[in-house]
């Protein structure tokens, strides 16, 4: 059963601190997606790659967020410094391009 | 203080109803449209998808309907269960004119469904 899986699951950290949340895609899919989902805003698209290319990281912090895809199995998001307003539920997702995205478990990230 | 944050619209259902969920899409170039349950503490999970030429999908007890001319996609779910209780979110593509879309989904706000046994 292939699946999109995400780790770490949760995320404690303090302000300030470097976060790394890593994403392996389904085998195969060729397109990976960075999301952020919180009360406030809901799901928000943050940044996609697409052969392990970055397509769109416009809806990314530039200051502090990086995304990607050192090969074709590992997608990495990082925020470096972390700040409270950054404490979300992180989910990757994974396509083969143009067709259905499958999501991750999903990371809870707290900063404090 | 008062929070903000989004408020959903919500659906409460008896168990064994049908249960309709609605959703309006901004992008008249949209050319696929899905249906993404999710449950609490998990990601969001495929349910169903439709392709603009296409009215009506139907899957296992879910029907997808489009109308394109207002713009309009629903869900339908036969004979609910307690475990259809989930936030529904509709996410449309659009048309990949010029290569440029590479399948970025647009998630619409979401719908609580909640099933009382």
């Amino acid at each position: 059963d292939a699946r999109v899986t995400q780790t770490p699951r949760h995320k404690v950290t303090e302000m300030g601190q470097e976060v790394t949340m890593r994403c392996q895609p389904i085998l195969g899919h060729n397109t990976v997606f960075w999301y952020r989902q919180t009360m406030m805003q809901g799901l928000e698209l943050l940044a996609y790659f697409r052969n392990r290319a970055p397509l769109d990281d416009s809806g990314m912090p530039k200051d502090r967020f990086s995304a990607e895809m050192p090969d074709a199995t590992l997608a990495t998001l990082k925020i470096q410094p972390s700040e409270p307003r950054d404490s979300a539920v992180y989910f990757c997702a994974s396509a083969q391009a143009g067709e259905t995205q499958y999501f991750g478990p999903g990371t809870r990230l707290t900063v404090l | 203080g008062e929070s903000v944050g989004l408020h959903l619209p919500t659906l409460s259902v008896q168990e064994g109803d049908n249960s309709i969920i609605n959703c309006a899409y901004s992008n008249s170039a949209s050319d696929y449209f899905i249906w993404y349950k999710q449950e609490s503490g998990k990601g969001p999970q495929f349910i169903i998808d439709i392709r603009s030429n296409m009215d009506k999908r139907q899957g296992q007890r879910v029907t997808v309907l489009l109308n394109k001319t207002v713009k309009h996609l629903s869900l339908q779910i036969a004979a609910t269960q307690p475990g259809d209780s989930a936030v529904y979110f509709c996410a449309e593509i659009p048309s990949n004119a010029g290569g440029t879309s590479y399948g970025k989904l647009t998630f619409g706000q979401g719908t609580i469904l909640t099933v009382h046994p």
